[in-house]
């Protein structure tokens, strides 16, 4: 299946530092979502988009939807310790297919 | 709200045999529920979505008549990993849509070990 180009693929930094990753794709997707998994456990939604150029927030975290519609980032900010985890968009398209990205692996260190 | 459970967590099997993995929203209808199967340190990868009712749409390259999908009540789908293989270990995850908004909710996700 598709994926969707996700970077960076590993960040390593100190806490308290602000986070930023990003995805993008070729074709354009209806909603963008964002996800973390810790290991050996499934991913845990963290934040929806419904709409081009929406920006939406939850507590440290920050994402927009691009005006494209190809592409979304997300912001962490103030990072902690308990934000080490990996980091996956995820889109879907039209035809209500979803899919994932490369994943970023965040480590922050104390 | 919006919790799924997968069933069992761990299996260990023999080569051969065959291994049913259930996933159940919880406290929500989930009329689409979609499984993934992950390699460490990898992405997920989408292998089939399933609506309540009907048959699963499979990714290309996903055998169907290897992980046979059952999607028959809006609260629980099945796959069965059948005459597994050792290249079939891996992790997998089922996620469920409910009947409102496009957001998947995530199972804990299945480590299928095939020995």
């Amino acid at each position: 299946g598709q994926q969707l180009n996700q970077s960076p693929q590993s960040m390593f930094i100190q806490e308290g530092e602000d986070v930023s990753m990003n995805c993008t794709s070729s074709s354009i997707f209806n909603t963008w979502l964002w996800y973390k998994q810790d290991p050996g456990e499934g991913p845990v939604l963290l934040i929806a988009l419904y709409k081009a150029g929406e920006l939406t927030s939850n507590g440290r975290l920050t994402a927009q939807f691009g005006i494209t519609r190809k592409d979304s980032f997300l912001n962490i900010s103030a990072s902690i310790p308990s934000d080490v985890g990996i980091y996956f968009c995820a889109g879907q398209n039209t035809g209500n297919q979803f899919y994932f990205g490369t994943g970023t692996s965040l480590t922050v260190i104390p | 709200g919006a919790v799924v459970s997968q069933h069992p967590s761990r299996v260990i099997c023999k080569s051969g045999t065959s291994v049913k993995i259930e996933c159940r929203s919880l406290d929500f209808q989930a009329t689409t529920m979609f499984w993934y199967r992950q390699f460490p340190k990898q992405s997920l990868m989408l292998m089939a979505t399933s609506n309540e009712g009907s048959k699963a749409t499979y990714e290309q390259g996903v055998e169907k008549d290897k992980f046979l999908i059952n999607h028959a009540s809006l609260t629980l789908s099945t796959l069965t990993v059948t005459s597994a293989h050792p290249e079939d270990s891996s992790f997998y995850i089922c996620s469920a849509r409910g009947t409102s908004g496009n957001e998947q909710f995530f199972g804990p996700g299945t480590r299928l070990t095939v020995l």
